[in-house]
């Protein structure tokens, strides 16, 4: 059971570039989020799900777009990349069966983004 | 630039002291409290987690107390061991949100040998 995984660890892009963030989990968890961490503060939140085939925007929307595939993968895409999202991006999964319950948010390893 | 969040607030303790990191929540409309832990290069890692029906929740040598009154929540860490340090976050739910998150700013663990 790994959890949540997340892939690429590591990314270099530079501005204009784009790039597909994966996440997948094995806990059969309906809701998944994305969540991006600057240094040396806490995490604000891009986008989630609160089940397959629907998204909606977080606090730091602009400029990411994601894609529930399916249940287990929630993807997270950076369309024309700017130096202002050089950050950690963090996935996130929880139970939470519906919009109003509450469940533990489970998280990935991160990925490190510099943009150049 | 904003410097503000570059520099966490840093709690040094001596092995074997007990810890206490606090948080200031800012919604009173807040009804979920989780406590994260973050090792450097990681993800956060669930501790615990408080609902505003409680003032008090134990687990394994850790401790969430809440006061709804003051907007507070901190965590007690008993007997801190190396391993204990990291970075420390509260999370906070508003009863209208869903189950999303908003968190705080993180208070640094440095424990001493």
């Amino acid at each position: 059971n790994a959890g949540v995984t997340q892939t690429p660890k590591f990314q270099v892009l530079k501005t204009g570039q784009s790039m597909t963030l994966q996440c997948a989990q094995d806990m059969n968890h309906n809701s998944m989020y994305w969540y991006r961490q600057d240094p040396g503060m806490g995490l604000r939140l891009i986008y989630y799900s609160a089940s397959e085939g629907t998204t909606d925007k977080g606090e730091v929307p602009n400029g990411y777009n994601v894609s529930r595939l399916n249940k287990r993968e929630f993807s997270l895409r950076l369309e024309s990349a700017a130096p202002s999202q050089t950050s950690v991006y963090f996935c996130a999964s929880s139970e939470a069966p519906s919009l109003s319950s509450k469940e533990t948010q489970y998280f990935g390893p991160g990925t490190r983004l510099l943009v150049l | 630039g904003e410097s503000v969040g570059l520099h966490l607030p840093t709690l040094s303790v001596q092995e074997g002291d007990n810890s206490i990191i606090n948080c200031a929540y800012s919604n009173s409309a807040s009804d979920y409290f989780i406590w994260y832990k973050q090792e450097s290069g990681k993800g956060p890692q669930f501790i615990i987690d408080i609902r505003s029906n409680m003032d008090k929740r134990q687990g394994q040598r850790v401790t969430v107390l809440l006061n709804k009154t003051v907007k507070h929540l901190s965590l007690q860490i008993a007997a801190t061991q190396p391993g204990d340090s990291a970075v420390y976050f509260c999370a906070e739910n508003y009863n209208n949100a869903g189950n999303m998150l908003t968190f705080g700013g993180g208070t640094r663990l440095m424990v001493k040998p």
